[in-house]
């Protein structure tokens, strides 16, 4: 059993929809991540957050919005997605710094 | 530019038999991880070794950070191992941050009754 949580497992959404990804870590940890995982791509880090500051954020187009309302809980807002943002969303959580990453079973988006 | 090369690529075993699967980065290293993704898609971290060699079962890993390579062994495999390997890394000599780890692309294994 994971100690990240990641809802829902799978989401089908239009180009125009609105959807929130959510994510929940149960690990006293005080790192959360986005990772987005494409068919044959490395994984391609989106967002962290550090004592629920934001501390990187990699180039990813606006249309993806993350929130991190406390330490325990991150979210991933789309809107207006295009179809070649249809991959596997992760979440991940670690203590600061040098420790391990462990991360949720992800939500497989598919954008019609 | 950052290196991170996973070999082999694929690789299929019988169940019972051993592998080796390595991992070479370009540089230096304080922050190394393996992690396992299952058919599901779900992601799990085998081992956080920057350095040496740990053991958890039948999985054991070495990393010779001098030598720039770590190797993930699996011993008396079994159908559940099967899967994507990736062995993520922070390149440099200094901290270690998880912000900046670049994952390899992956071994495919898979373990056959």
């Amino acid at each position: 059993e994971t100690g990240v949580t990641q809802t829902p497992r799978h989401l089908v959404m239009g180009m125009t929809n609105k959807k929130s990804l959510k994510c929940e870590q149960h690990l006293g940890h005080n790192a959360m991540y986005w990772y987005k995982q494409s068919a044959k791509k490395p994984l391609e880090l989106m967002f962290v957050y550090s004592l629920e500051e934001r501390v990187e954020n990699n180039s990813v187009p606006s249309r993806f919005s993350p929130e991190c309302p406390n330490s325990s809980h991150l979210f991933l807002h789309l809107h207006t997605l295009q179809p070649e943002d249809s991959a596997l969303y992760l979440c991940a959580s670690s203590q600061l710094s040098n420790s391990p990453l462990h991360f949720g079973n992800g939500t497989r988006l598919t954008v019609t | 530019g950052i290196q991170v090369e996973q070999s082999p690529p694929d690789l299929i075993l019988q169940e019972g038999a051993n592998s080796t699967l390595r991992c070479n980065f370009s540089d230096s290293v304080n922050n190394l991880q393996w992690f396992h993704q299952n058919p599901w898609g779900q992601l799990i971290n085998l081992f956080y070794i920057p350095s040496g060699t740990k053991q958890n079962g039948r999985l054991s890993a070495t990393t010779v950070a001098t030598e720039r390579y770590s190797l993930l062994y699996i011993s008396s495999s079994q159908t559940t191992d099967s899967g994507v390997y990736f062995c993520a890394v922070f390149l440099g000599n200094s901290g270690g941050s998880n912000y900046k780890l670049t994952f390899g692309k992956g071994t495919l294994l898979t373990v056959n009754p």
